[in-house]
């Protein structure tokens, strides 16, 4: 069966720190890929996306994350990060990786940023 | 990014009746919504897939009796949780598409409390 894993339940930065989210798939055929972004006591957003194309993405908010096939991963990187950035931050994979939203999430990192 | 309400965003109910959650696209025509369970420190879970006008389809494991699923509408759709369970207390999620898009959108979420 598909799955998401991300391999880091709570990350501890200050400010300024760069920051790099692990997520990794197991998916052998083509993926869609998504990071979203909740805040405390907000709805899921979207950060970025792939879906083909350059594998180097870049999102809202000074994020960039980069595809890479050979590794199943796609993480999550900022150069700099701001308090404004405590939040979770979540992995997704399409469900059958067609066009459709219907996602598999990873079980979400939570980040804490220190002012 | 299309605007998906959700209500209400919390609810406490008594062991064995029903909760209905609301989700409607605001300004987006919904083709097609999911509806997510989230489980503390748990990942977001796909529950089901419902097309406009059509019978929602549900993932393995979720019982299309006890969780009722109406998208009579291309802006709303409901979650009925009938007879409802502690084992139930949950924070559902729905999500919109539409026809040819690789992209969802997220409602804020109902915290459903089973007494």
């Amino acid at each position: 069966a598909q799955s998401v894993s991300q391999h880091n339940h709570h990350v501890i930065l200050s400010e300024a720190a760069s920051l790099e989210l692990g997520c990794n798939y197991s998916y052998g055929g083509t993926v869609n890929l998504f990071w979203y972004v909740q805040y405390p006591g907000q709805h899921l957003q979207l950060l970025l996306k792939y879906f083909s194309g350059d594998p180097l993405v870049k999102g809202i908010k000074g994020f960039e994350a980069e595809f890479i096939k050979s590794k199943f991963s796609f993480n999550l990187r900022k150069p700099s990060v701001q308090w404004s950035d405590t939040a979770e931050y979540f992995c997704a994979v399409n469900k059958y990786g067609g066009s459709q939203g219907n996602l598999i999430f990873g079980k979400g990192t939570k980040l804490s940023v220190k002012p | 990014g299309a605007v998906v309400s959700q209500h209400p965003s919390r609810v406490i109910c008594k062991s064995g009746t029903s909760v209905k959650i609301e989700c409607r696209s605001l300004d987006f025509q919904a083709t097609t919504m999911f509806w997510y369970r989230q489980f503390p420190k748990q990942s977001l879970m796909l529950m089901a897939t419902s097309n406009e006008g059509s019978k929602a389809t549900y993932e393995q494991g979720v019982e299309k009796d006890k969780f009722l699923i109406n998208h009579a509408s291309l802006t709303l759709s409901t979650l009925t949780v009938t007879s409802a369970h502690p084992e139930d207390s949950s924070f559902y999620i729905c999500s919109v598409s539409t026809a040819g898009s690789l992209e969802a959108f997220f409602g804020q979420g109902t915290r459903l409390t089973v007494v």
